[in-house]
């Protein structure tokens, strides 16, 4: 079974902080994304890779920066966190090829104060 | 921008009941999917569908891709409690990138 991981299930940060959001998945995927949910919007793709190196912009980048060192690790960045980056982030990967799903971590809970 | 709209946004239904959840656009896809999503989980994929008018069943479960492959629906026979949680359909459209986009799901709780 693929295994996408999150590092952290819950973070409380401070407005201006600067957060990291860390993601690992096993399965060698090409593609991996970074989705933002909040209730009422359903997903919201913020940055995808679909390779090392390579990010392309979702629907909603503004706040953030990704970075793909490796090809299992997607890390997403926010630079300076504020009240409305509260949300719960979903990492996910899938294989270039065709319909292919998406697989999903357990997600971060992130709360700005 | 391509939306996906999903109805209806809430169902609380007892068990035993059938439901059916819509899936809707005016863009056409590629091919669409079904996620349900449990509380603390991710979403994990239910069915892929990729061809107009195409039915796929997944046990008390039956998915239809409309033949405009614009909308989508899922279809409940007899719901349980297990069937309770978050429903999304995505669809993949255009390029080279393996790029979908969400609904706004579909909250489903089944009463015992």
């Amino acid at each position: 079974d693929v295994k996408v991981t999150q590092s952290s299930r819950y973070l409380v940060k401070r407005t201006g902080e600067k957060v990291f959001l860390e993601c690992v998945q096993d399965m060698d995927h090409e593609n991996m994304f970074w989705y933002r949910q909040d209730p009422g919007l359903g997903l919201r793709l913020i940055y995808f890779s679909y390779d090392v190196k390579m990010k392309e912009k979702g629907d909603i980048p503004e706040g953030y920066s990704v970075s793909r060192e490796k090809k299992e690790r997607f890390s997403l960045i926010l630079e300076s966190a504020s009240t409305n980056q509260t949300s719960m982030y979903l990492c996910a990967s899938s294989t270039l090829t065709g319909a292919s799903p998406l697989h999903f971590g357990n997600g971060t809970r992130l709360t700005v104060t | 921008t391509q939306l996906l709209e999903q109805s209806p946004q809430f169902l609380s239904i007892q068990e035993g009941e059938n439901l059916t959840v819509y899936c809707n656009s005016s863009s056409v896809f590629s091919s669409l999917q079904w996620y349900r999503q449990e509380p603390g989980e991710g979403p994990v994929l239910l069915v892929t569908v990729v061809t107009g008018g195409e039915v796929k069943k997944l046990k008390r479960l039956t998915f239809q891709f409309g033949d405009a492959r614009k909308d989508s629906s899922l279809h409940i026979t007899a719901a349980q409690p297990g069937d309770t949680g978050l429903y999304l359909c995505s669809g993949k459209y255009g390029g080279a990138t393996n790029k979908l986009i969400f609904g706004t799901g579909t909250l489903l709780a089944v009463q015992p």
